[in-house]
């Protein structure tokens, strides 16, 4: 996971927009992914944005991209103490297949 | 309840040993993904499998292996096992041969204890 970076750790208030930054490295990544790993539970794919689009919303959840500096955003409105997890963003270089490197992952901390 | 069974749940054995683990995709799911967790390496994704045949490689050791087999279940073999290879090992399956839809379900994982 060294080409992907995340910051460890985000703690927001109930109510309030979270922002979970992604730094990559390879600039012919295809597809960059968002996943969610809730404590103690397995995986879930949150959404997914294609390296031709600059932004990608859906319901609460929108992803930004900026290829220039290779830098991916994951926005949460109104974020809830549900959306406590860990939040893994992964960069897919495979052209066509689906090989992703992911992040270490943040940890996002909703307080009431 | 996503529909992808992994067993077993735990499993605790020692360096040298060879282990399998096992999952069953969901109902309709022709794509079996497997995943490493742990502390050291992080997620890591291991292997893909569509419809018996191996569709993408991503870090798997040379002493593991995998396959599908025709009823779409898959096995993840770990042999020549080394304390490092800890970690929760996660299946998940779609119906596609790639992710491109939010359409990818996990199992709830194997924990693998190395001792």
């Amino acid at each position: 996971g060294e080409d992907v970076e995340q910051s460890l750790f985000l703690s927001v208030r109930e109510g309030d927009s979270s922002v979970i930054n992604c730094t990559y490295t390879d600039s012919s990544s295809t597809y960059l992914y968002w996943y969610k790993q809730e404590p103690g539970a397995g995986l879930q794919l949150l959404t997914y944005i294609f390296s031709n689009m600059d932004m990608k919303q859906d319901q609460r959840l929108t992803v930004l991209l900026n290829k220039k500096d290779k830098h991916l955003s994951l926005r949460i409105a109104d974020t809830q103490t549900g959306d406590s997890a860990i939040y893994f963003c992964a960069e897919d270089l495979s052209g066509g297949s689906y090989i992703p490197t992911f992040g270490r992952g943040t940890s996002l901390i909703v307080h009431p | 309840d996503s529909g992808v069974t992994q067993t077993p749940k735990h499993l605790i054995t020692a360096t040298g040993q060879r282990v399998t683990l096992r999952c069953s995709p969901r109902s309709g799911d022709l794509s079996v993904y497997w995943y490493q967790q742990s502390l050291d390496q992080g997620l890591q994704f291991l292997i893909q499998y569509y419809n018996g045949e191996e569709r993408a490689k991503g870090n798997i050791l040379e002493r593991f292996s995998a396959q599908q087999f025709p009823d779409l279940h898959s096995e993840l073999n770990l042999s020549s096992l080394e304390l490092g290879d800890s970690a929760l090992y996660f299946c998940a399956s779609s119906v596609s041969e790639g992710v491109r839809s939010n359409e990818q379900f996990f199992g709830p994982g194997t924990r693998l204890t190395v001792l």
